[in-house]
């Protein structure tokens, strides 16, 4: 059974900061991976979405890596801003059914 | 173009009662997912349709809960008997196609059930 993990569970920095968030996965056969930002009492929005065969993507200052070898993705966040505070999810689409299972998410603060 | 939407955005209902959440999906889209996300549990999955076929329905956690989708368009998930546990927020997400394709999440229905 596929299992997704985030750390840290909470991050607090200040504004301007460059910060990695860490996302690991027991099974290694999976379509892709897709990182997510949810605002308190909003829905999922989508931020990048890597394929099994990819190892990055980059949108804007958005950094995600993908080690499917190791199950290990990690969202780097460049020149962070008070704007990025959110809870952020990973979610991985399984190859044995296909749906997202998703880690408990890490709660970013940024302190202006 | 338009999202995924979902209605009601809120919904109290009393326990015993039955409750019908609906997802409007993006347009051509073929896959459909119900998730739940509740506080102690995180974000589950519920059901996946491929068209108007649900090839897994294995996330369902009673047989109160069902779901049909019609028209490979609009969606409706049903909780019959509402338990106080049912409370949740309901997430719909819906992709190009079943397999290797983004997911993209509607803003979910807040159910209560007192």
């Amino acid at each position: 059974k596929q299992e997704v993990t985030q750390i840290p569970a909470a991050l607090s920095v200040p504004e301007g900061e460059n910060l990695v968030l860490n996302c690991s996965f027991t099974d290694s056969a999976i379509y892709n991976l897709q990182w997510f930002r949810q605002d308190p009492g909003k829905g999922l929005t989508s931020l990048l979405l890597i394929q099994s065969s990819q190892r990055e993507q980059t949108s804007g200052r958005l950094n995600a890596s993908l080690d499917k070898s190791s199950g290990r993705s990690t969202l780097y966040i460049a020149a962070s801003q008070p704007g990025d505070s959110a809870t952020y999810l990973c979610a991985v689409n399984d190859q044995g059914a296909q749906k997202l299972v998703f880690g408990q998410g890490t709660r970013l603060t940024i302190n202006p | 173009g338009a999202g995924v939407s979902q209605s009601p955005s809120n919904k109290v209902t009393e326990k015993g009662k039955d409750v019908e959440l609906r997802c409007d999906p993006i347009s051509g889209h073929t896959a459909l997912y119900w998730y739940r996300q509740s506080l102690g549990q995180g974000l589950e999955f519920l059901i996946y349709f491929q068209g108007n076929s649900a090839p897994d329905k294995s996330g369902l956690p009673s047989d109160r809960f069902s779901a049909e989708r019609t028209g490979g368009s609009v969606s409706t998930l049903t909780i019959q008997r509402t338990q106080q546990e049912d409370s949740a927020v309901y997430l719909c997400a819906s992709s190009l196609d079943s397999l290797d394709y983004e997911q993209y999440f509607g803003p979910g229905t807040r159910l209560t059930v007192t």
